[in-house]
Parts: structure tokens; sequence; C-alpha cells
């Protein structure tokens, strides 16, 4: 049973434009949320995180959204470049020194 | 520091055949956990530890699977006997107390193919 879950396995955007992920989320004790991304052999790395108290974050092109009563996030990259090709994993805690439950991932392609 | 280091990056067996993935955490990091990842079911958390103790191994599949920690430096994923359902990419992380989440550093896996 999946508690967090990608529904895109793929996405292909424009360089320069903006570049959406989506998230949504089964449990409701979730109160935190991160994004990690992923390169081709290597392992994931944190890019951004978001705790429930907040409905946004942004650090430099990258903005994460909450919307808990949805239980929904989105992370926006704006403007997309070549490097942002990766795999992105949506991922959440009950708190932040829980343990983190990740998605399936969703693979972004970043076209010329 | 040279970070999380997993060995061996690439693993072919046959089945049947008892497998021993390798990871050695961050120095000072008292978390480790073991993480599987597959087309399927994502990145999947398998267990972790803390200072070298299992907290949760709930994500362990079956009885075929088991970890340890020895020592605060090294860790050990065996599977025996492997199957083919067993290919995936397992990943190791290290975290330390007092870090939040974003704190996980991760090895780059070991590819693990099963035939």
């Amino acid at each position: 049973d999946q508690q967090v879950k990608q529904n895109s396995p793929s996405l292909s955007v424009q360089e320069g434009r903006i570049s959406i992920l989506n998230c949504d989320y089964t449990n409701s004790m979730f109160d935190y949320f991160l994004w990690y991304k992923k390169y081709p052999a290597e392992g994931p790395t944190f890019l951004i995180s978001i705790s429930s108290i907040k409905d946004k974050n942004e650090d430099g092109r990258f903005t994460v959204f909450l919307n808990k009563s949805a239980k929904h996030l989105s992370l926006h990259i704006v403007p997309s470049q070549p490097g942002d090709s990766a795999v992105y994993f949506c991922a959440a805690s009950r708190n932040r020194d829980d343990k983190i439950i990740f998605g399936k991932g969703t693979r972004l392609h970043i076209l010329p | 520091d040279a970070g999380v280091i997993q060995s061996p990056r690439h693993e072919v067996t046959e089945m049947g055949q008892e497998v021993t993935l390798r990871c050695k955490p961050i120095s000072g990091h008292d978390y480790l956990f073991w993480y599987r990842q597959t087309m399927m079911r994502g990145l999947e958390l398998l267990i972790y530890f803390n200072n070298n103790v299992p907290i949760d191994d709930s994500g362990m599949p079956e009885d075929r699977f088991s970890a340890k920690m020895p020592n605060a430096s090294f860790s050990t994923l065996k599977i025996q006997p492997s199957e083919p359902r067993d290919s995936a990419v397992y990943f190791c992380a290290s975290s330390s107390a007092g870090v939040p989440n974003y704190g996980y550093t991760f090895g780059s896996g070991t590819r693990l193919t099963v035939v």
C-alpha cells in the first residue's frame, strides 16, 4: 500500500519552461515532506522540504507547495534547465526525526 | 569524507545463492538505513538502525532477508536464498541524530541481479 504516490512515471518539459511534479499522500499523520533528486548510478540527494505548518517553501528555482486538506504537494522548477533531468522522489515522514517514506519517483526530461 | 560507501556496485548471482551487500556509513552518523529501489514499488525502507541496534525492520520482505550492524562503521544486508524477484538497486543511507530528515546521505547503491 503506497502511502506516498507519484502517479506520473515520467514528464518531459522544454528547457526554460516550468516543470511541475505532483505527489499525493494518504497518511494524515505525515507532517514533514521532502523532495529528493536522483541521477543515474548515484544515490538520491536532498532537494527541498516543507513542514505542515507551511504551504510553500522556496529555494532558488525550486518551490514546493503543500495542500494539506487535499493531501497533495507539488514541486515547481522555474526555469527548467538540462541539469534538472533526473528522477524526483517525493517523500514524507511523521516528523523531522522519523523514518522517511518515499514514492515511486517521476523521471523528468528537460528537452533542448 | 568519502560519503556512504557501498559494495559491491554490481552483483549478479544465480537463484538460490547467498548474497551479501555491504555498507560503510559516514563516520559519526548514528542512524543507518537500508532501502530497495524497484520500478514497481519505488524506494522502500527495509530496515534501519540507531547506534547499531535495529529499530524498525517492518519493511524486510521475508525471512530470507537479514541485516546486521556489528559496529558503527559497518552494516550488511544478506539475502539467503536469493530469488529473481530480489533483483533491484539496494541503497544504504546514514544520518546523525538531531539532524533533520534531509540529513540522510545515500550511497551509490548496489545493483543486484538474480538470474
